[in-house]
């Protein structure tokens, strides 16, 4: 069966410092892949997906980053975080239009 | 733009009561699906509805797809305190990039 890991469950990250967030799935080839950013008690913001190795689409303009190194993994990244880049971020997979997501990854920069 | 707007935002019941949730949108949607998320945790898919006036129940969770597939709604019967979760219904309207669009989410508390 197919499974989404994503790390770290939480992080604490100053102003000015890099970010990298990882998502590997396990059980499937060639998934299509997202991130996902969710402030507290409310709907999903798509932030980037990707089709493919190297291939990333970016949904809205942002301080943030993604890379596909490989099939099954992709990075969330930021050279120098800011206040307004804390939240919930998720990475996500999908299958016939149904989306199966990580635990998330709960981002508090100070 | 496509667009799923969900109502109610909130919702504070007791347990027993029954309550519908709402996402409707002015486009049309190939597929909806209903999520619940529980506090620091992904999303996780509860059902998908794909024909327009198609009609799904989950125990005691009831979903329905419009005719026109453009909203949906999910009517709880007898809440549960397990039932208290964010609910989000998203859609998918994008071809094979698999993009969905998320509502902006019902946070239902269901008191016991």
């Amino acid at each position: 069966s197919q499974t989404i890991h994503q790390w770290p469950a939480t992080l604490v990250q100053p102003v000015g410092s890099p970010l990298s967030l990882e998502c590997t799935v396990e059980g499937t080839s060639n998934p299509n892949l997202y991130w996902y950013r969710q402030a507290a008690g409310r709907g999903l913001q798509l932030l980037f997906y990707s089709v493919g190795i190297g291939q990333i689409s970016s949904e809205v303009p942002q301080n943030l980053s993604a890379s596909r190194p490989q099939d099954r993994q992709f990075i969330l990244s930021s050279k120098k975080l800011l206040l307004s880049d804390s939240g919930f971020y998720l990475c996500a997979w999908n299958q016939k239009g149904e989306a199966f997501f990580g635990q998330g990854t709960r981002l508090t920069v100070v | 733009t496509q667009l799923l707007e969900q109502s109610p935002q909130f919702l504070s019941i007791q347990e027993g009561e029954n309550l519908t949730v709402y996402c409707n949108s002015s486009s049309v949607f190939s597929s909806l699906q209903w999520y619940r998320q529980e506090p620091g945790e992904g999303p996780v898919l509860l059902v998908t509805v794909v024909t327009g006036g198609e009609v799904k129940k989950l125990k005691r969770l009831t979903f329905q797809f419009g005719d026109a597939r453009k909203d949906s709604s999910l009517h709880i019967t007898a809440a549960q305190p397990g039932d208290t979760g964010l609910y989000l219904c998203a859609g998918d309207g994008s071809g094979n990039t698999g993009k969905l669009i998320f509502g902006q989410g019902t946070t239902l508390q269901v008191k016991p």
